[in-house]
């Protein structure tokens, strides 16, 4: 149990489209999903905590408006990367919040992207 | 404030050796400690969970304590195999679990 997904695996796009990726609990509801990026041979970078049916919070530093966020139902919540440009290629990473307590992340298999 | 430190890498092993990865950690109050584990191309996943002082949490053959004296959640196992090559992040949630704080991760390598 407790599988979470990702969609696309990884994904190649011209400078100044948009890209949207989308994170989904399989068999469990997900009040709470988080968002990571994550850098070669580095840990873990969250971005923001993204609540069913409200705003997501962004951290210091992540432009809110170049990372949209949407968490319209509790099994999906997706990550839209405005204009992209070089700078944001990176493995992002999505969990979802679950587990007796709903106090283990489970995490999505991340998604590569380039954007060249 | 919160944060987790974690030994730097790589480890370097051979099968059958004994492995400690080290994880100590800073916390306002109580938190619940984890490790998670990301083999090559691939997301994290859990391996343990600690939520509170004295808890062992093991799976796998991995064994780690929650020490509230010694603020540190260090992971071992008796005997590593060569599929046990991952990266090793520890992390810690406050109670509400609201927020996850991920140490830097360690690299391990075993040769067979």
């Amino acid at each position: 149990g407790a599988v979470v997904s990702q969609h696309p695996s990884w994904v190649i796009c011209k400078s100044g489209t948009s890209v949207k990726i989308e994170c989904r609990s399989l068999d469990f509801q997900a009040t709470t999903m988080f968002w990571y990026r994550q850098f070669p041979k580095q840990s873990l970078m969250l971005m923001a905590t993204s609540n069913e049916g409200s705003k997501a919070t962004y951290e210091q530093g992540v432009e809110k408006d170049k990372f949209l966020i949407n968490h319209a139902s509790l099994t999906l919540s997706t990550l839209t990367v405005t204009s992209a440009h070089p700078e944001d290629s990176s493995f992002y990473i999505c969990s979802a919040l679950g587990g007796e307590g709903q106090e283990t992340q489970y995490f999505g298999p991340g998604t590569r992207l380039l954007v060249l | 404030g919160n944060s987790v430190t974690q030994m730097e890498g790589p480890v370097t092993l051979s099968e059958e050796a004994f492995l400690t990865i080290n994880c100590t950690y800073t916390a306002t109050g109580y938190p619940s400690l984890f490790w998670y584990v990301q083999y090559p191309g691939e997301g994290l996943q859990l391996l343990l969970k600690a939520t509170k002082a004295d808890d062992k949490g093991s799976n796998k053959g991995f064994e780690a304590t929650y020490r509230k004296e010694t603020t540190s959640f260090h992971l071992e196992k008796g005997s590593v195999q060569v599929s046990d090559s991952a990266v090793y992040f520890c992390a810690l949630s406050e109670y509400n679990f609201n927020k996850f704080y991920f140490g830097s991760g360690t690299k391990l390598n075993v040769k067979p």
